[in-house]
């Protein structure tokens, strides 16, 4: 099973309303990741966890705040977002961050719209 | 610093044509890892091809074929008899051991169009 899932795939939601992204990988991976992809752009790194702790966080604004309940699952928590974080936020898993198990494998992503 | 530079901004070919995406990359690490993702209309990223810097050997996947040179720095994808189901975009990426805080950078995707 080399899936990656991710729900919801589509949320439309306020700026002042709170939500939650979730992604879920069974292929024991020990790393997962966050990305944020707008249009016509690669994907951006936010968060790295690594054995279920935070190792990178690329100077992500407060209003995302990651979670990794268990080596299975990562949650995105959103609050307060503003318009131009309207994304394709894409999660993947990788057995590790670095050397010879590194490939990353990706979910099919929340497409987010903050009205 | 790593990078990675896929200069070919868009490409549209004609069925059952080849096509080569170039890609580019720099960084002082000895040890680096190359990949390979294809990104469909839905937008999910599919793995293709991991390359480790120690290993030049050219590889073939069906219709896919990847050429690895050290010596230009290059590690371009090749799609024989292309389809329009290979209509996409296509990232080139790089990990190197000691990248620091980034595990892949990717380059800025190349979009490829067949058209029938």
């Amino acid at each position: 099973d080399t899936e990656v899932t991710q729900t919801p795939k589509h949320l439309v939601m306020g700026m002042t309303n709170k939500k939650s992204l979730k992604c879920e990988q069974h292929m024991g991976h020990r790393a997962m990741y966050w990305y944020k992809q707008k249009a016509k752009k690669p994907p951006e790194l936010m968060f790295v966890y690594s054995y279920e702790k935070l190792s990178i966080n690329e100077s992500v604004p407060s209003r995302f705040s990651p979670e990794c309940p268990n080596s299975s699952l990562l949650n995105l928590h959103l609050h307060a977002l503003q318009p131009e974080d309207s994304a394709l936020y894409l999660c993947a898993s990788s057995q590790q961050t670095g050397g010879w198990d590194n490939e990353q494998f990706f979910g099919p992503g929340t497409r987010l719209t903050v009205l | 610093a790593q990078k990675v530079t896929q200069a070919q901004t868009e490409i549209s070919v004609v069925e059952k044509e080849d096509v080569t995406l170039d890609c580019v990359y720099e960084t002082r690490d000895t040890t680096y890892y190359l990949f390979w993702y294809k990104q469909p209309p839905s937008g999910e990223l599919v793995f293709l091809i991991r390359r480790n810097s120690f290993d030049e050997q050219n590889e073939i996947s069906g219709r896919y074929s990847w050429n690895f040179q050290k010596s230009t720095s290059s590690f371009n994808f090749t799609i024989t008899a292309s389809q329009v189901v290979d209509s996409a975009v296509y990232f080139c990426a790089l990990s190197a051991l000691n990248s620091g805080n980034t595990p892949l950078v990717f380059g800025k995707g190349t979009r490829l169009s067949v058209i029938a």
